[in-house]
């Protein structure tokens, strides 16, 4: 475990269907990121938070809506989803206190799939 | 646009020999890269980091290469054992403390 903890580990889910990732880090880090990761892809930036804040989202259709009700959790909120948005969501945290790798932690994922 | 990313989409070696993945930069103005090892069914791992200013760093079978002339940055894996078979992505850090990643490149591992 990488102490970022991502559930649930696998999703299938309609594209009529409203689901829920979450994740989880208790390693006090202050910023929280949500990366999308397609086959054949580079890992793409979704969501930024700083101290509960979102600082960035990356040009994500609303159809994914964040969430970071504290420094600890963040959630992506999913609705109406089309299949092309199947792929492993990866959440990473970071720390502004580390020596290196600037922090940055990530969990295991979440491999979704639309149907 | 400025991208990062890598030569080759995968490498086979066997195992014992040495394993060299490359990536390209294209922002001349990046200053921290960053190599990442990821498992099936992991998230990336950290491997290796490597600033502007340094041309060559070391850790444990593992060495990081920087060529700022060509913009280019190489992962040096000493004798590469079953256990390395991975993607491995290198990225770039930017002024916002944001990750940049390439397309990866996946490492199998012959015996």
């Amino acid at each position: 475990e990488t102490g970022v903890t991502q559930t649930p580990r696998h999703l299938v889910m309609g594209m009529t269907n409203k689901k829920s990732l979450k994740c989880e880090q208790h390693l006090g880090h202050n910023a929280m990121y949500w990366y999308k990761q397609s086959a054949k892809k580079p890992l793409e930036l979704m969501f930024v938070y700083n101290f509960k804040e979102q600082t960035e989202n990356n040009s994500v259709p609303s159809r994914f809506s964040p969430e970071c009700p504290n420094s600890s959790h963040l959630f992506l909120h999913l609705h109406t989803l089309q299949p092309e948005d199947s792929a492993l969501y990866l959440c990473a945290s970071r720390s502004d206190r580390a020596a290196t790798n600037y922090g940055y932690t990530f969990g295991s994922g979440t491999r979704l799939t639309v149907v | 646009g400025e991208s990062v990313g890598l030569h080759l989409p995968t490498l086979s070696v066997q195992e014992g020999d040495n394993s060299i993945i490359n990536c390209a930069y294209s922002n001349s103005a990046s200053d921290y890269f960053i190599w990442y090892k990821q498992e099936s069914g992991k998230g990336p791992q950290f491997i290796i980091d490597i600033r502007s200013n340094m041309d060559k760093r070391q850790g444990q079978r593992v060495t990081v290469l920087l060529n700022k002339t060509v913009k280019h940055l190489s992962l040096q894996i000493a004798a590469t054992q079953p256990g390395d078979s991975a993607v491995y992505f290198c990225a770039e850090l930017d002024w916002d403390y944001k990750l940049s990643f390439g397309a990866g490149t996946t490492v199998t591992v012959r015996a």
